[in-house]
């Protein structure tokens, strides 16, 4: 069962213009959330992540809300520029057995039209 | 900026031979993680390690193997290579204390290596 959801697989925005990607979780266990991006060919970067104890982390031009009732966060970037096109997963830290683990959604391909 | 490499980059090779792929990183971490990523999918934990002589197995069954011999270098190997092992595999490294603006819950990747088998 994915304890990570990013249910909508792509999304397709104008410069300039707010792009917001979700991601709901299952796991009420999950303590920290992270977001990456991801270009074609290259390994994930990290963009931003947030404790469970918050509910906004800004930088910049990216904000991530969480909202621990409904198990949903969500990444906003604005303005989104065309250099922001790329797969966005979203990630979970658990900490099981002793071990801190990350587990990922599937990814949301974001292209952001000039 | 992260330090953490990985070779090859791209690798096709025929069924049932022995392959290695390299992952090393220069920041000193002490936790390494081998991934396994199909297109379209999320990224699999294959093995872990929590320092030198360590490894576990992550949450993703794997006929791969891995060993931790040096802080810096977290091999993994698969003996014989079959079709069904083609996929992206990311090695990625994180510190137990970073004294940047990042926390330990932060992983740092590699550029992966995808690897065809024919």
């Amino acid at each position: 069962d994915q304890q990570v959801k990013q249910n909508s697989p792509s999304l397709s925005v104008q410069e300039g213009r707010i792009s917001i990607l979700n991601c709901d979780y299952t796991n009420s266990m999950f303590d920290y959330f992270l977001w990456y991006k991801k270009y074609p060919a290259e390994g994930p970067t990290f963009l931003i992540s947030i404790s469970s104890i918050k509910d906004k982390n800004e930088d910049g031009r990216f904000t991530v809300f969480l909202n621990k009732s409904a198990k949903h966060l969500s990444l906003h970037i604005v303005p989104s520029q065309p250099g922001d096109s790329a797969v966005y997963f979203c990630a979970a830290s658990e900490v099981r057995g002793g071990s801190e683990k990350l587990v990922f959604g599937k990814g949301m391909k974001l292209t952001v039209n000039p | 900026e992260a330090d953490i490499y990985q070779t090859p980059r791209y690798l096709v090779i025929g069924t049932g031979k022995k392959i290695t792929l390299e992952c090393s990183q220069t920041m000193g971490h002490d936790k390494m993680y081998w991934y396994q990523q199909d297109p379209g999918m999320e990224l699999h934990l294959i093995h872990y390690s929590y320092g030198v002589n360590s490894t576990e197995k992550g949450d993703l069954s794997s006929e791969s193997t891995v060993s931790r011999i040096r802080t810096e270098h977290f091999p993994l190997t698969l003996e014989s290579a079959r079709p069904s092992h083609t996929s992206q595999y990311l090695c990625a490294s994180s510190a137990l204390r970073d004294r940047g603006r990042r926390g330990s819950h932060e992983q740092y990747f590699g550029p992966g290596t995808r690897l065809t088998v024919t």
